[in-house]
């Protein structure tokens, strides 16, 4: 397993319409988080699984947005009706169970929404 | 509401020298910090840790401290090389709640010029 794998890397997408991304975790990962970050910010959390269980959800989280894991495996986040200001890159992030440990990071998805 | 703050958006050092990367957060709560580097079209890569029950942590050329009573972090890079020129990121988690979210800061960009 060479890590953490997110596709597609690049999405440009016009407002309106819907987009989905895919986040492959760390398979021996049982929690999994989706992070977003803008231009000279740090990323903000917004959701996080445990295995298949939907644990939590940030503010940011609005109505247009969703995230599944089924069998808690790959995960993927929906944005339906997608504006400018959701514009970003979109991270995921797996770490184990076991104690604490660090999360390791994808690659990102860069979504732009013209 | 900014929980961890890097005031910092730059630095630039010598290679050889001593790089300092600081970091404040308001939060009492958190009790576990990392570092993390990111480099453009990468995901953050983890660096190291300390949890709130230490004042430091190190690992070869990087060192973590923490000043709890000032709710202040720092990462020492000793030397700088020129492969350490990346955006480092200070973040912030309270390990029994929330799957240990991670709040991060905006991110200092580090240059290690040759």
């Amino acid at each position: 397993d060479t890590g953490v794998s997110q596709n597609p890397r690049h999405k440009i997408t016009k407002r309106g319409q819907n987009v989905t991304f895919r986040c492959d975790p760390i398979s021996e990962h049982n929690r999994l988080y989706w992070y977003r970050q803008t231009l000279g910010q740090g990323p903000e959390f917004l959701t996080y699984f445990q295995n298949e269980a939907q644990l939590e959800k940030s503010r940011l989280l609005s109505d247009r947005f969703s995230a599944e894991r089924p069998k808690g495996s790959f995960s993927t986040l929906e944005i339906q009706r997608t504006e400018q200001g959701d514009s970003a890159m979109y991270l995921c992030a797996s770490s184990s169970q076991e104690g604490f440990d660090e999360q390791y990071f994808g690659p990102g998805t860069r979504l732009t929404v013209t | 509401d900014q929980q961890v703050k890097q005031n910092s958006p730059s630095l630039s050092v010598q290679e050889g020298r001593i790089s300092i990367l600081n970091c404040d957060y308001t939060n009492s709560m958190f009790d576990y910090f990392l570092w993390y580097k990111k480099y453009p079209a990468e995901g953050p890569t983890f660096l190291i840790s300390i949890s709130s029950i230490k004042d430091k942590n190190e690992d070869g050329r990087f060192t973590v401290f923490l000043n709890k009573s000032a709710k202040h972090l720092s990462l020492h890079i000793v030397p700088s090389q020129p492969g350490d020129s990346a955006v480092y990121f200070c973040a912030a988690s309270i390990i029994e709640t929330s799957g240990s979210r991670l709040t991060f800061g905006e991110g200092t960009q580090l240059t290690v010029n040759p």
